[in-house]
């Protein structure tokens, strides 16, 4: 099946820093998606790319569909103490079918004071 | 304003028992989907369902079975747990419209096998 590759595994920054983490794939997906989970809460979506090359901004969060379709990236501006949680990407082959998403292995951010 | 709702929140099994998982969503959505999670291993999906009455096995079927009740309910039966099914449950629902559609998920099952 499906892998996505995602790093790194842990970020440990100061408040007000920036914030990059990025997925790799073997396969070509046709959306990625950015999710955020906090403790003891499911995964909530963040943002969704459905065309390579677009970038897509929401809020202090840019993300990018890579031009090969196997990549994308995900960055935080100025972050805040509220950003802390774990970052998953997810890989969707089917444009609306009923697949299943590809979750990446997860970034863990942690914000130090 | 629910969304993806699960039960039980949190359990324990003695290895060899068995128990359901239920979820259920609001959102008239066509797919749902059951995915654990494990420390570093991010989310697995377990098994899902396209539509009501048609459900297909995932990347990590076994030992599992599922059951879509009904267009707003789809749960996740262990038949006899076994301590490496210790894990946290996601259910997840999607409507099909259009290019693409969120998936939602609930808050998740917390399951410790003994």
């Amino acid at each position: 099946g499906q892998q996505l590759n995602q790093s790194p595994q842990s970020m440990f920054i100061q408040e007000g820093e920036d914030v990059s983490m990025n997925c790799t794939s073997s396969s070509i997906f046709n959306t990625w998606l950015w999710y955020k989970q906090d403790p003891g809460e499911g995964p909530v979506l963040l943002i969704a790319l459905y065309k390579a090359g677009e970038l897509t901004s929401n809020g202090r969060l840019t993300a990018q569909f890579g031009i090969t379709r196997k990549d994308s990236f995900l960055n935080i501006s100025a972050s805040i103490p509220s950003d802390v949680g774990i970052y998953f990407c997810a890989g969707q082959l089917g444009g609306g079918g009923a697949d299943g998403l590809t979750f990446g292995k997860g970034t863990h951010l942690i914000i130090q004071p | 304003n629910a969304g993806v709702t699960q039960t039980p929140k949190f359990q324990v099994l003695k290895t060899g028992q068995s128990m359901t998982l239920q979820c259920a969503q609001d959102m008239n959505h066509n797919s749902m989907y059951w995915y654990r999670q494990d420390p570093g291993m991010g989310l697995r999906l377990i098994y899902y369902s396209a539509s009501e009455g048609t459900t297909d096995k995932g990347e990590v079927p076994n030992g599992y079975n599922v059951s879509r009740l009904n267009k707003r309910e789809f749960s996740l039966r262990l038949e006899s747990a076994a301590p490496s099914q210790t894990s946290v449950y996601f259910c997840a629902s999607r409507g099909i419209s259009g290019t693409f559609t969120e998936a939602f998920f609930g808050q998740g099952t917390r399951l410790t096998v003994v």
